[in-house]
C-alpha cells in the first residue's frame, strides 16, 4: 500500500518561513491536499490539487509537489498558525500529521 | 452559508451499535460527494467512508469494512453512519466531509461528534 512520511514537528519564530513536507514514491504524480487541524476543532482545508487555496486562506499559505515531495509553505508565520498539519494523497490516505510550533 | 452538523455520538459498550447523522444546509447536497472521517485521541486523521452523490459508490476503510455502513437521504438532506460491532479502537471524534472536487480533497467539515466505545 501507498506510504506518506511527514516530519512528526516542526518548529519556527514568528514572523520566518514554516516548511511542512509529505514524501511519498513519486509523489508529484498525485494530488496532495492540506488541512490545517487545531485542538478541539474541525479540520480546515488550507491547500487542494498541489498548489491551489480555498477561499478565505491567506496567501502565506502555498503548496508545491514534485518528484518524492510535496511541501506546504507558510510565510510570516504567526502564533495563530500554530497546529498540527495533515497532507492528504491518492483519494483517502492521509499523513500522520506534522505539530507546528511557533516560538 | 455551508454547514454541517453531526449527531448521536455517545458512550456504548464493546459490540454495540451507534447510528451517526449529518445534517447539511447551504448547498445543493445532492450534488456532493460525502465521507466521515474520524481522529481517535492523540491520533491522526483517518478516512472512514465515501459515498457517492448518488449513493451508487460506496468506499470503506479496511478497519470498518464489514462492520460500518454509510448511507444518505438526498431528500433530508442527511448523511449517515450506522456502526455496528464496536470495538475501544473505534473511539474517536467522527466528522462528516464535503468533497470539493474531482480528487477527493473535503473543503467542508462539521465539528464532529465523539463516539466512545468502553465498557
Amino acid at each position: 500500500s501507498y506510504v506518506v512520511t511527514q516530519p512528526p514537528s516542526v518548529s519556527v519564530a514568528p514572523g520566518q518561513t514554516a516548511r511542512i513536507t509529505c514524501g511519498g514514491n513519486n509523489i508529484g504524480s498525485k494530488s496532495v491536499h492540506w488541512y490545517q487541524k487545531k485542538s478541539g476543532q474541525a479540520p480546515v482545508l488550507v491547500v487542494y490539487d498541489d498548489s491551489d487555496r480555498p477561499s478565505g486562506i491567506p496567501e502565506r499559505f502555498s503548496g508545491s509537489n514534485s518528484g518524492n515531495t510535496a511541501t506546504l509553505t507558510i510565510r510570516r508565520v504567526e502564533v495563530g498558525d500554530e497546529a498540527d498539519y495533515y497532507c492528504q494523497v491518492w483519494d483517502t490516505l492521509f499523513g500522520g500529521g506534522t505539530k507546528l510550533s511557533v516560538l | 452559508e455551508v454547514q454541517l452538523v453531526e449527531s448521536g455520538g455517545g458512550l456504548v459498550q464493546p459490540g454495540g451499535s451507534l447510528r451517526l447523522s449529518c445534517v447539511a444546509s447551504g448547498f445543493t447536497f445532492n450534488s456532493f460527494e460525502m465521507n466521515w472521517v474520524r481522529q481517535a485521541p492523540g491520533k491522526g486523521l483517518e478516512w472512514v467512508s465515501h459515498i457517492s452523490s448518488s449513493g451508487n459508490t460506496i468506499l470503506y476503510a479496511d478497519s470498518v469494512k464489514g462492520r460500518f455502513t454509510i448511507s444518505r437521504d438526498n431528500a433530508k438532506n442527511s448523511l449517515y453512519l450506522q456502526m455496528n460491532s464496536l470495538r475501544a479502537e473505534d473511539t474517536a471524534v467522527y466528522y462528516c466531509a464535503r468533497e470539493g472536487g474531482n480528487t477527493f480533497y473535503f473543503d467542508y467539515w462539521g465539528p464532529g461528534t465523539l463516539v466512545t466505545v468502553s465498557s
